[in-house]
């Protein structure tokens, strides 16, 4: 069964450093996202991402976040200054359309701890 | 503002017990309504979309109340695999990629 790929599962990065989260969306689909997920809070929208540019972005996603698609297949996140706060799970989803009768399918999430 | 709000649990049940959990939530413009399922420190699963006319999936059955703006999901005959987070969430139909807007979750238990 396809699935999303995530790399790597856990990234330790100092404050102030920038940090890159890759992920691999399944292979047909046109629709990326990323979302965070704070220990113990809930999970939270950062972007999404169709035909190269930037569809729709959260309040959280300001000007220290940025995304890519670098080539065919992978989709990154970009954190160009690490604060303690980013600490968070980062995942990855991607969907077929972007719709909501399509389904969007998670990565396993990137660990990010930021020291 | 686009809030989704759920009881955290934990709900401790007995396996073979039927459970039930609600959420609700705060946009009235909301256009679809999903459970997901997270077992800890992985990845959201879709579980299951919820239809105004109500669904079922197995044991799995989901309701939605648009004029209470009220969700629901019910649990038969429990298995200890269904032990993990529920997670009530919403989508927002804005014409663009849409992102989910999740609940906290709530955290399931099933004791042998």
């Amino acid at each position: 069964e396809p699935e999303v790929t995530q790399t790597p599962s856990h990234q330790v990065t100092q404050m102030g450093q920038e940090v890159i989260l890759r992920c691999v969306p399944i292979s047909n689909h046109l629709y990326f996202y990323w979302y965070r997920q704070i220990l113990g809070q809930k999970v939270e929208f950062l972007v999404s991402f169709y035909n190269n540019e930037i569809s729709e972005k959260s309040e959280i996603f300001d000007d220290q976040f940025s995304v890519e698609r670098p080539d065919g297949s992978n989709f990154t996140l970009k954190i160009r200054s690490t604060k303690l706060e980013d600490s968070a799970m980062y995942f990855c989803a991607s969907s077929e359309g972007g719709n909501t009768y399509n389904e969007q399918f998670f990565g396993p999430g990137t660990r990010l701890t930021v020291l | 503002r686009k809030e989704v709000e759920q009881d955290p649990g934990p709900f401790n049940v007995p396996e073979g017990a039927t459970v039930a959990f609600n959420c609700t939530y705060s946009n009235s413009a909301s256009q679809s309504f999903f459970w997901y399922r997270q077992d800890c420190r992985k990845e959201p699963k879709l579980l299951m979309s919820v239809y105004s006319s109500g669904n079922e999936d197995g044991r799995f059955t989901a309701q939605l109340n648009r004029a209470s703006q009220y969700i629901s999901l019910l649990i038969r005959d429990s298995k200890l695999s269904d032990s993990a987070t529920y997670l009530c969430v919403v989508m927002y139909s804005g014409g663009g990629a849409d992102g989910l807007t999740f609940g906290k979750g709530t955290h399931l238990i099933i004791q042998p």
